[in-house]
């Protein structure tokens, strides 16, 4: 069973740094893309960016460029987005999902991982 | 402000049938596949559509997708209570600022 498992919700302050995950299994993490999407309070969803776990290729939404960092590890099938400064307006639920190629379609979707930062 | 322009919302009562518009342009929905994804209160989204009008397995036949020109339409038949969700649309864009995902504002469905 193919499964995206994201890291639990996480409480911050601004200007902390936090790095969350999201881990697959029930298939093969270096053969597909995985994408992070945002979901701010009430709002849509926005692409934030995407890695190919094989080789590390990363690529960002203009929106979100320098704004996070997203990394993997296939060695763990884990796949990360971080931030160095978190700042209020990124208090957000955090979505992962997998793609089998750039264009296609994002057909698994981890659970979501709230972030909510106040001080 | 959304790449894709969705209405805000829908109603329709059970048992009827409903459509979700999703407007774009030649650099996304004009050449591109469309893929619709329904999140219910709540819940991760999940992949509805793909490819304007595939069914991933185990998705209802009462849901289907059509593509014309920069716009595509979701149909939802025989309407049914668990059917309330935020439905989005999404495509590829080959814009100048690099190719990239774009989703809908999103559409929600109330089954009065």
């Amino acid at each position: 069973e193919v499964q995206l498992v994201q890291s639990g919700a996480e409480v911050k302050k601004p200007g902390e740094s936090l790095k969350i995950s999201c881990k697959g299994s029930g298939y093969s993490f270096t053969s597909y893309w995985i994408g992070w999407v945002r979901q701010m309070p009430g709002k849509g969803l926005e692409w934030m960016g995407i890695i190919y776990p094989g080789d590390s290729d990363t690529r960002y939404s203009p929106s979100f460029q320098g704004q996070v960092t997203i990394s993997a590890d296939k060695s763990i099938s884990t796949a990360y987005l971080q931030w160095s400064s978190l700042k209020a307006s990124d208090t957000a639920m955090y979505y992962c999902a997998r793609t089998l190629t750039r264009p296609g379609w994002l057909d698994y979707w981890g659970q979501g991982t709230l972030v909510t930062v106040s001080s | 402000q959304s790449v894709l322009t969705q209405p805000p919302s829908v109603s329709e009562a059970p048992r009827q049938r409903v459509t979700i518009s999703c407007s774009g342009s030649s650099s996304n929905i004009g050449n591109n596949a469309v893929n619709w994804y329904q999140q219910l209160p709540g819940k991760a989204p999940k992949l509805l559509i793909y490819y304007d009008d595939l069914l991933p397995s185990g998705v209802s036949d009462r849901f289907s997708g059509s593509k014309s020109g920069t716009s595509a339409s979701l149909a939802i038949s025989g309407l049914q209570s668990e059917d309330e969700a935020d439905y989005y649309c999404a495509a590829w864009d080959d814009s100048l600022n690099g190719p990239d995902w774009v989703f809908g504002g999103g559409t929600k469905l109330t089954v009065l």
